[in-house]
C-alpha cells in the first residue's frame, strides 16, 4: 500500500494562497491521489483527485508531479472557513475493497 | 440531493448496552462505508457494504461489532455490550460506484459515548 507523508500542521493569512504538500513516493501506476478535509470534527469533505494530470475545481487545485511521487493542494484565497484537517490518501486498489486509508493529515489554520 | 443521512447524531449508552447506529446513504448510492475515529485520532475503515452483500469488513473489531446493509433501509453498525472503548465518531460514507475514481461522500457522524 502507498503511504503519505505530510507536514502536521501549516499556517496560511487569510485572502493568500495555502499550498499543501503531499510526498507518495511509492504511488503505484494506478493508484489516484485524493485529497479530503475535515472541519471540526464534521464529516470528512472531499476536495479533488487526479492521477496524472493537474486538476482545478470550484475548491481548489491539485498538482501532481510528473513522476507522481509528490503532490500539492492548492487553496487560492483562502479564508478562515478553510481552518481543517487537510488528508492527502491514495486510492488502494485491492480487488473490490474501496476503502480509504487516512494519514494524520495537515492541520491547516488560517489566520485573519 | 440529500447528502449522506446518519441517525442519531449523538448517542449515550451504559457499559453493556447496545449501540445502534444507521446510515442512509446518497439517493442512487449502493456502496456504504463505515469508518471510526477515536478521540484525538484519525479516521479508520471498519466496513465496506454493498446492497446485501459484506464486501470488505477487515477493520471490524473480530467481537461485539456487526454490519448490514439490507436491500431496503438503511445501513446498521451494531454494537453489542459496548465498552468505554467504544467512545468515538462513526462516520458512514457512501458512493455510487465502486472501483476507479468514485469519491466517497460522508455523513455528519454519530458520536457515541459509553458511560
Amino acid at each position: 500500500d502507498a503511504k503519505t507523508t505530510q507536514p502536521p500542521s501549516m499556517d496560511c493569512a487569510e485572502g493568500r494562497a495555502a499550498n499543501l504538500p503531499c510526498n507518495h513516493s511509492t504511488i503505484s501506476g494506478n493508484e489516484y491521489v485524493y485529497w479530503y478535509r475535515q472541519i471540526h470534527s464534521q464529516g470528512p469533505q472531499y476536495i479533488i483527485h487526479g492521477l496524472k494530470n493537474n486538476e482545478t475545481n470550484e475548491m481548489a487545485s491539485l498538482i501532481i508531479t510528473e513522476d507522481r511521487k509528490s503532490s500539492t493542494l492548492i487553496l487560492p484565497h483562502a479564508t478562515l472557513r478553510d481552518t481543517a484537517v487537510y488528508y492527502c490518501i491514495v486510492r488502494i486498489p485491492q480487488g473490490g475493497s474501496e476503502k480509504l486509508v487516512f494519514g494524520k493529515g495537515t492541520k491547516l489554520t488560517v489566520n485573519p | 440531493n440529500a447528502g449522506v443521512m446518519q441517525n442519531p447524531r449523538h448517542l449515550v449508552r451504559r457499559r453493556g448496552q447496545e449501540a445502534r447506529l444507521r446510515c442512509s446513504p446518497m439517493k442512487g448510492h449502493s456502496h456504504v462505508y463505515w469508518y471510526r475515529q477515536l478521540p484525538e485520532e484519525g479516521l479508520k475503515f471498519m466496513v465496506y457494504l454493498q446492497k446485501e452483500n459484506i464486501i470488505d469488513e477487515s477493520g471490524m473489531p473480530k467481537e461485539r461489532f456487526s454490519a448490514e446493509f439490507p436491500k431496503e433501509g438503511p445501513s446498521i453498525l451494531r454494537i453489542q455490550q459496548v465498552v468505554r472503548g467504544d467512545s468515538a465518531a462513526y462516520f458512514c460514507a457512501s458512493s455510487p460506484l465502486a472501483g476507479g475514481s468514485y469519491e466517497q461522500y460522508f455523513g455528519p457522524g454519530t458520536r457515541l459515548t459509553v458511560t
